[in-house]
């Protein structure tokens, strides 16, 4: 069974940074692009950023272009998002997700407030 | 980058009786590969989103096959042939044609 757990979200005052972790299984994870999307509170979806499957690409939103930096680990199946210099309007569920979408996980919590 | 836009945002829909959910993008989604990526997706309540098609009318897996997706180029459309209890939720297309990815602002699909 495919799985992806999403772990690292916090409560985290304005300018602050964190580290969010996806732990991926039940497929080979080093063969997929992996994504990071994100719903703000009572919102839509929000695409954040997208690697390749060797992590040698990568992609962002221009809302989190410069502060954001997405890798991964594929000896460790795990998925990252660097957040820095965090603000107000980060603040959402963050999801990570197979590129094609195929897969999604239960999302974390990243709350931005003083 | 490329809009979508998903009409109605918000559709009531009697048990058993079709369904339908349009989504526009602002240029064609046709990849340099000849793929067109749209996917839609299905949030249920307090849920993460669900993949329902991809490349604008493939069923994935385990999706039930009242669920069908058409169009091309611009235009496309999710259709329910009869919807269930359990199909109550949030619905979005997505473009995954070209960086950034876009979603549409999402459909809310209730019963009546």
């Amino acid at each position: 069974e495919v799985q992806l757990v999403e772990s690292g979200g916090d409560l985290v005052q304005p300018g602050g940074s964190l580290r969010l972790s996806c732990v991926a299984s039940g497929f080979t994870f080093s063969n997929y692009a992996m994504s990071w999307v994100r719903q703000a509170p009572g919102k839509g979806l929000e695409w954040v950023s997208t690697i390749s499957d060797s992590g040698g690409s990568t992609y962002y939103a221009d809302s989190v272009k410069g502060r954001f930096t997405i890798s991964r680990d594929n000896s460790k199946n795990t998925l990252y998002l660097q957040m820095n210099s965090l603000r107000a309007e980060d603040t959402a569920v963050y999801y990570c997700a197979k590129r094609d979408g195929g897969a999604w996980g239960q999302g974390t919590l990243v709350t931005v407030a003083s | 980058d490329i809009v979508m836009t998903q009409t109605p945002l918000s559709s009531p829909v009697t048990l058993g009786q079709p369904a339908s959910i349009s989504c526009r993008s602002s240029q064609s989604l046709v990849h340099s590969d000849g793929n067109s990526y749209l996917s839609w997706l299905q949030q249920r309540p307090g849920q993460p989103p669900r993949l329902l098609i991809y490349k604008i009318s493939n069923r994935f897996s385990g999706v039930p096959d009242r669920f069908s997706g058409s169009g091309a180029g611009t235009d496309f459309t999710l259709k329910i042939s009869r919807v269930e209890a359990e199909d109550v939720g949030v619905y979005y297309c997505m473009q995954a044609t070209q960086f950034p990815y876009t979603f549409g602002q999402g459909t809310k699909l209730e019963i009546k």
